[in-house]
């Protein structure tokens, strides 16, 4: 099972990113998103496609369905520039997918 | 909440290693743990998970045959077993706790607690 995500995204700061991830009907799969900082280890910023953890701030979000999942981080900061990697649970081959991570860059 | 990972180093291809993650703030016999990969400069790699009791588990394709995974609930302690290293296993390794309460190892609900990691180096 193949993830596809953008290599990068480019947003001004108060603008909304939007980070999709493409896989075959993984609007069937549960999707989590980590975010990771440069130099830092990951942070699960949503899971089960859209829920999210208390420490994480509401302007992160999630959707999925059909073909694509997206995080959504409205009024993008400074401080969310970092690269992000989608990740399912591949049945079929009973183990997990990570994406290959998308660098989110603050203008 | 914390995982601290050690026994990285610098190995020689074909020889073994041993990693370990200390576990602590929480209750560690209760939740599936994973290893996760992440090689230089690339993304992110799931290598090998356990289930809370360690009934279960399961391991990346890359490393089947050659790591195995355990743990002790009593010494609150996550161990990577890794023989017949290579090149392709150089990476930074990550002890993952699994977010899912007395959870398997599969089917996860996201990993919300990672550790900094502990970095392997294979060359001659």
């Amino acid at each position: 099972y193949v993830l596809t995500q953008p290599p990068s995204v480019s947003v001004a700061p108060g603008e909304s990113a939007r980070i999709p991830c493409g896989g075959n009907n993984i609007g069937d799969k549960s999707v989590h998103w980590y975010r990771q900082k440069s130099g830092q280890a990951p942070v699960l910023v949503i899971y089960y496609d859209s829920d999210r953890p208390s420490r994480i701030p509401e302007r992160f979000s999630g959707s999925n369905s059909g073909n694509t999942a997206t995080l959504t981080i409205s009024r993008v900061e400074a401080g969310d520039e970092a690269d992000y990697y989608c990740q399912v649970w591949d049945n079929t081959n009973n183990h997990y997918v990570f994406g290959a991570g998308t660098k989110v860059t603050v203008l | 909440v914390q995982l601290v990972e050690s026994g990285g180093g610098l190995v020689q291809p074909g020889r073994s290693l041993r990693l370990s993650c200390a576990a602590s703030g929480f209750i560690f016999g209760d939740y599936a743990m994973h290893w996760v990969r992440q090689a230089p400069g690339k993304g992110l790699e799931w290598v090998s998970g356990i289930s809370w009791s360690s009934g279960s588990v399961g391991y990346a394709d890359s490393v089947k045959g050659r790591f195995t995974i355990s743990r002790d609930n009593a010494e609150n302690s996550l161990h990577l077993q890794m023989n017949s290293l290579t090149t392709d296993d150089m990476a930074l390794y990550f002890c993952v706790k699994d977010a899912g309460y007395i959870s398997t190892w599969f089917a996860s609900s996201g990993m919300d607690v990672w550790g900094q990691g502990t970095t392997v180096i294979v060359s001659s």
